[in-house]
């Protein structure tokens, strides 16, 4: 089945210490996004790129970086995790058609704690 | 800016009963509304949207919404609810790229 791919699940880091987060799709997307969601609250954007284009958001603090590669993977990357980093982080996708009709897919999320 | 609002924190139901998911939306042009239902510890799975055509949409797991222009509604309903469906509801809104999600709506489905 297409779908969405997100490693690790869980991520336990330090404060400070870099961590990389992965997402995959095969649903051969070009517009993949990425959200930070606090404890049940509402998922909130960071970025995200259409093909290659990276989008970022005007509050997306500098320390959240992003990398895709290629179609199928984007990384989240955190540079210096703070404890208000601790949150669920998604990956979703959207179709070709850049049409606002498109769904976004979101994958299993990976839960991010910062000590 | 485009926005949703889900007035309810929390609904609790019997299971068997009908229940609603009230959903609130201020667009400007033709909205372009979606649910999501996301379980404890889960990425959000796609429910149903509304794009433009009939009023009452349909979706997965029984589930449907209807739009009202009038009222700007937008509210998800099922007519017989199960103990399974007890989760976290978004209702939100396209807005070029981006979706807004509303504050969410945690349901309690009891036996």
């Amino acid at each position: 089945d297409a779908m969405v791919i997100q490693n690790p699940r869980y991520q336990v880091t330090q404060f400070g210490k870099p961590v990389t987060l992965s997402c995959s799709q095969t649903l051969n997307h070009n517009v993949m996004y990425w959200y930070q969601q606090k404890s049940s609250q509402a998922p909130k954007l960071l970025f995200h790129y259409y093909d290659k284009d990276f989008n970022n958001e005007a509050d997306t603090p500098d320390n959240f970086q992003s990398r895709r590669p290629n179609t199928s993977f984007c990384f989240l990357d955190i540079r210096s995790p703070g404890l208000g980093d601790t949150a669920m982080y998604l990956c979703a996708t959207s179709g070709a058609t850049g049409s606002l009709a498109d769904t976004q897919y979101f994958g299993p999320g990976t839960r991010l704690t910062v000590l | 800016a485009q926005s949703v609002a889900q007035p309810e924190d929390q609904v609790n139901v019997a299971e068997g009963n009908p229940l609603t998911v009230k959903c609130t939306y201020s667009v400007s042009g033709n909205p372009y509304l979606f649910w999501y239902v996301q379980y404890p510890n889960r990425g959000l799975q796609f429910l149903l949207k509304y794009i433009t055509g009939d009023n009452l949409v349909k979706g997965s797991y029984g589930f449907e919404a209807e739009f009202n222009k009038s009222q700007t509604s937008f509210h998800l309903k099922k007519p017989s609810a199960l103990v399974s469906d007890s989760a976290l509801y978004f209702c939100a809104v396209r807005e070029t790229y981006k979706l807004s999600f509303g504050a969410g709506t945690t349901v309690t489905v009891r036996a």
